[in-house]
């Protein structure tokens, strides 16, 4: 049972332009959000999260978006840099199960010079 | 402040022996978490500790299991290894257990021949 879906494997954009990711959650204790991203044989780096209080957080070029009712949630980058390119996790935990991640299978996003 | 750390990097054994793998988490950190990365299963929490106490854990066998110190290290061991355990085996660290960021480490790539 995929409780966190990420529903692209893939994603493609200009540099300069923006790239949006987007993630679909079916269990409804979930109230944090975090996205990482991960290149290859690195551990994830955190990017950004987002409470369920909320609906939108921004820190420079990333902004995450929750849509509670829909229960989903996207990630947008903009610019888009060729650095940003590598794959994009969505995870997300419910306040009963202390610091437990389930996480999507990932986007790779690929940002074209 | 240092990242998370891990060792070793890489490990190579054979079916039917055991693995322990260390985490050492950012200083001031007293939760670390477990987690397995495989191309068929993804991420996947195996469990968690906070002050040398498991909080949470994953749907693993009990081949799996771990331990924190004092000082927040925490070690996790497979016994009887399996050919299907080969994986990127990566530790995450947080200030406390709960809503709070997440840092992962590099990662322990075992493969089990």
């Amino acid at each position: 049972d995929q409780q966190v879906k990420q529903n692209s494997p893939s994603l493609s954009v200009q540099e300069g332009r923006i790239s949006i990711l987007n993630c679909d959650y079916t269990n409804s204790m979930f109230d944090y959000f975090l996205w990482y991203k991960k290149y290859p044989a690195e551990g994830p780096t955190f990017l950004i999260s987002i409470s369920s209080i909320k609906d939108k957080n921004e820190d420079g070029r990333f902004t995450v978006f929750l849509n509670k009712s829909a229960k989903h949630l996207s990630l947008h980058i903009v610019p888009s840099q060729p650095g940003d390119s590598a794959v994009y996790f969505c995870a997300a935990s419910a306040f009963t199960s202390g610091s437990r991640l389930t996480f999507g299978e990932g986007t790779q996003l690929t940002v074209n010079p | 402040k240092a990242g998370v750390t891990q060792t070793p990097r890489y490990l190579i054994k054979t079916r039917g022996q055991q693995v322990t793998l260390s985490c050492s988490p950012i200083s001031g950190h007293r939760s670390v978490s477990w987690y397995q990365q495989t191309p068929g299963q993804g991420l996947q929490f195996l469990f968690e500790y906070f002050s040398e106490t498991q909080r949470n854990k994953g749907n693993f066998p009990g081949r799996f299991s771990g331990r924190q110190f004092s000082n927040s290290r925490s070690e996790m061991n497979v016994s009887t290894l399996e050919l299907g355990d080969s994986a990127l085996y990566l530790c995450a660290s947080s200030s406390k257990t709960g809503h709070y960021e997440q840092y992962f480490g590099p990662g322990t790539r075992l493969t089990v021949t």
